[in-house]
Parts: C-alpha cells; sequence; structure tokens
C-alpha cells in the first residue's frame, strides 16, 4: 500500500524557516516524480514545487520560488521542501504528492494527509 | 501564474451528466496535453480522477471523462451519484515549466 507522510509543519514566525518532510512507502520511490501542493483554509490548490526521480529536473512557483528548496533523499525514501523566509500568505496545509511518471507530468496520483504550515507573530 | 478559469459551482441531479469546464491560454491549458482533474471530499486529500486530459487511472469509474478544445479542458460526469458530490479541480502544464491549479469547482447534487 502507497503511503505519503508528511511531517514537520507548525507555528512559525514570518521571516523564520522550517523545513518539511515526507516519508514515502509501499512504491519504488526512486522510480517516480514527486511534488508538494499546498491548500490555504478554505482556499483551492496551489502547485509549490516538483522534483523529477533522478533530481535532474527541479521546479518553483513564482510564489516560492528563491524562498523555497525541494529535495529528496533516494536512499531514504524520503522528499524534503526547505522553506525559508516564510510569510503570512505561506500558511496552508502542505501535500507531498507522487507523480506517475519518473519524470515531470505533474499526474499526481498519491497524496499524503498533508502537514499545516501556520505563519504568524 | 494566473490560476486557471473554473466555475464556483455546478448542479445537477441523480442520473444527470454535468460538465465542468476549465478555461487557460496557450501558454498552459491550449499549449499542451499534460491536463488532469482532481475530485477532493471535504477533510480529505485530493484524488486523480483524469490525466493527459482523457485518461483515466485503474479504479476511477467510467462516468468520468475528459477532453479538451483549444484553451478550455472539461470533464464530464454522467449519471451524476450522491458521492460525486465534492470540490474539483483541473491542473495544466505551462510554457513556464510549472504546473497551476484551477480555481476549484463546488460540484453540488440535488
Amino acid at each position: 500500500e502507497v503511503q505519503l507522510v508528511e511531517s514537520g509543519g507548525g507555528l512559525v514566525q514570518p521571516g523564520r524557516s522550517l523545513r518539511l518532510s515526507c516519508a514515502a512507502s509501499g512504491f519504488t520511490f526512486n522510480d517516480y516524480a514527486m511534488h508538494w501542493v499546498r491548500q490555504a483554509p478554505g482556499k483551492g490548490l496551489e502547485w509549490v514545487s516538483g522534483i523529477s526521480w533522478n533530481s535532474g529536473s527541479i521546479g518553483y512557483a513564482d510564489s516560492v520560488k528563491g524562498r523555497f528548496t525541494v529535495s529528496r533523499d533516494n536512499a531514504k525514501n524520503s522528499l524534503y521542501l526547505q522553506m525559508n523566509s516564510l510569510r503570512a500568505e505561506d500558511t496552508a496545509l502542505y501535500y507531498c504528492a507522487k507523480d506517475i511518471f519518473a519524470v515531470f507530468r505533474g499526474y499526481l496520483d498519491y497524496w499524503g494527509q498533508g502537514t499545516l504550515v501556520t505563519v504568524s507573530s | 501564474q494566473s490560476a486557471l478559469t473554473q466555475p464556483a459551482s455546478v448542479s445537477g441531479s441523480p442520473g444527470q451528466s454535468i460538465t465542468i469546464s476549465c478555461t487557460g491560454t496557450s501558454s498552459d491549458v491550449g499549449g499542451y496535453n499534460y491536463v488532469s482533474w482532481y475530485q477532493q471530499h471535504p477533510g480529505k486529500a485530493p484524488k486523480l480522477m483524469i490525466y493527459e486530459v482523457g485518461n483515466r487511472p485503474s479504479g476511477v469509474s467510467n462516468r468520468f471523462s475528459g477532453s479538451k478544445s483549444g484553451n478550455t479542458a472539461s470533464l464530464t460526469i454522467s449519471g451524476l451519484q450522491a458521492e460525486d458530490e465534492a470540490d474539483y479541480y483541473c491542473s495544466s502544464y505551462t510554457s513556464s515549466s510549472t504546473w497551476v491549479f484551477g480555481g476549484g469547482t463546488k460540484l453540488t447534487v440535488l
């Protein structure tokens, strides 16, 4: 059974940093691209970042480019999102999601339950 | 990276068919066949319903179908059922090598 478990969310002050993790199991992690998608409370989905199977291709939404860094450790079946210079508008539930392909296609067939990030003073 | 345009809400009675539109530009929906659709029930993670414009993942009912014409993609649900009531989001690859979602459509089954 495919499982994606996010962790690392919490309450953080504006301007500070946070690192999210996603532990994957139930599939061959290094065969697939992975993504982060967020959802602000009561709002729609927003794609945040994606990384190909071998980290050779990485992409970011304009809203987080230069502040967030995505990475993966295939040996540990884990995906990460380093979030710096956090802003109030980054407050959201952050989902880790698996692509159905190794390279970027953005077809997300499995999602975690999300980890909540709240940016507030 | 403007969000794709979806109607805020649609409704239909059980057994009927409904269509949700998703309008973008030639830089996203119109330029690529990398369009997908997601269903999200309240408090749950999204579920992939359609990928690559009109393909259904294994396990998704054939009542769900997708298509595209120009800059507009569409999701059609036939034989509407109570459990189809949910939020639906479209998504597309963009010329900036990113992905963009639609604003979401709330489907109400009357």
